[in-house]
């Protein structure tokens, strides 16, 4: 929502440009990995995901990377565009049904 | 969202007063979560649910307890809220109990005064 929007970094790219967000991590036993896009006023949405046997996985316009051995994940967004304007997180699922643990997130800002 | 309802969207109620949230989801998945999210701090499991009259604590769970009587719906109740309660919350759903991506609700917006 908005207020969780305050308070976060924040990254202005502008439009056109290829965005990268990064995220630290945690737990070095997590085996899967998710990126979240939340927009003003709803719920986060799943964007992609990735499991800790891969480094790098594409979508539809975004790239996740993997660095296991820094605990660093990374979101990149090709093309970035005003709708991609949110804030985005990643999550941590840790094996042997341990809970899913959430970042606290990165505002994008797509200057049009 | 598709597949998953909270209610209300709003709601401002004075401390000490008991509150339901309501999380309906027509996906007909076993697994249930309740989170809060507040500024500075990453989504906090309150509670979480994996089939009927089967729940459980989450990280944050002190002041709130949790019904889920029928597959499709999840309650939350605040027993007696608190101004600390002053919260956004979200319910989630998901098809399996771990590494799967989580459906989450546009979230309800509670303020206590």
């Amino acid at each position: 929502g908005e207020s969780v929007g305050l308070h976060l970094p924040t990254l202005s790219v502008q439009e056109g440009d290829n965005s990268i967000i990064n995220c630290a991590y945690s737990n070095s036993a997590s085996d899967y990995f998710i990126w979240y896009k939340q927009e003003s006023g709803k719920g986060p949405q799943f964007i992609i995901d990735i499991r800790s046997n891969m480094d790098k996985r594409q979508g539809q316009r975004v790239t996740v990377l993997l660095n296991k051995t820094v605990k660093h994940l990374s979101l990149q967004i090709a093309a970035t565009q005003p709708g991609d304007s949110a804030v985005y997180f990643c999550a941590e699922n840790p094996p042997s049904y341990q809970k899913v643990t959430f970042g606290t997130g990165t505002k994008l800002q797509v200057i049009p | 969202d598709a597949g998953i309802t909270q209610s209300p969207r709003h709601k401002v109620t004075e401390t000490g007063t008991p509150v339901t949230l309501r999380c309906h989801q027509t996906e007909n998945h076993r697994y249930m979560y309740w989170y809060r999210q507040d500024p500075g701090h990453g989504l906090r499991l309150i509670h979480y649910s994996y089939g009927v009259k089967d729940t459980d604590k989450g990280e944050v769970s002190d002041g709130y307890s949790v019904s889920r009587s029928k597959t499709e719906d999840f309650l939350l109740t605040l027993e007696s809220a608190t101004s600390s309660q002053t919260s956004v919350y979200f319910c989630a759903i998901s098809e399996a109990r771990d590494r799967v991506g989580y459906t989450f609700g546009s979230g309800t917006r509670l303020t206590v005064v």
